[in-house]
């Protein structure tokens, strides 16, 4: 089974300043990682994955993630954040063999003009 | 392509009433998903497929039913509502080869049990 961590439930950002979401995970078999976006009253988009390479993977609207196995994390950055990007984001696992995803509780950013 | 759609989008529920959820997606794709979003708990799967006439449960099932005859249909069915189940539903289509590719969702459909 796998689970995941989201420790932060609301972040707020300055315009224009960076921003970290933070997502921890535990599993004991090998992973995939998501990172999902949910605006107001909509469903969730896929905002960028991790399933194998490169451990650095990006979006293409600013984020970047960072798959980091000794610390079972898979932080999501930004180096400037916009109005726009003001959402929930949920980090989820998928564990190798399996159909389910597991998502974390979410975080809402809130970005201040 | 329309994608992932539901319907309703909202509805409201006498405790005991029966009601189906229908999604529909055209993209073809083999995978789909029910799940539910209560505040501050992230998503939970409440079944899915992974294929025309294949179904199987999630983490939260109890309550509710499944069908897949069709490829591009998966309709969630509540047979008595319960307040516990108020709730915004998802459902999701992932394409051919599941497992680590896109999950799509449709737009949601908000439910309330009185």
């Amino acid at each position: 089974a796998q689970s995941v961590t989201q420790l932060d439930s609301q972040v707020p950002v300055f315009e224009e300043a960076p921003v970290e979401l933070r997502c921890n995970y535990s599993s004991s078999v090998s992973v995939y990682l998501f990172w999902y976006v949910q605006y107001p009253n909509q469903g969730l988009q896929l905002l960028l994955k991790y399933l194998s390479g490169s451990t650095l993977v990006e979006s293409i609207n600013g984020f970047e993630a960072e798959f980091n196995k000794s610390q079972t994390s898979f932080h999501l950055r930004k180096p400037s954040v916009h109005i726009s990007d003001t959402a929930e984001y949920f980090c989820a696992v998928l564990g190798a063999g399996s159909y389910q995803l597991t998502f974390g509780k979410g975080t809402k950013l809130s970005v201040i003009p | 392509n329309a994608g992932v759609t539901q319907t309703p989008k909202f509805r409201i529920l006498k405790i005991g009433q029966s009601m189906t959820l229908q999604c529909t997606q055209d993209m073809n794709h083999n995978y789909m998903y029910w799940y539910r979003q209560d505040p501050g708990m992230g998503l939970k799967l409440i079944y899915y497929s992974v294929g025309a006439g294949i179904t199987d449960k999630g983490e939260v099932p109890n309550g509710y039913n499944v069908s897949r005859s069709t490829t591009e249909d998966f309709p969630l069915r509540l047979e008595l509502a319960a307040p516990s189940q108020t709730s915004v539903y998802f459902c999701a289509s992932e394409g051919l080869a599941g497992g680590g590719e896109t999950q799509y969702f449709g737009p949601g459909t908000r439910l309330l049990v009185l």
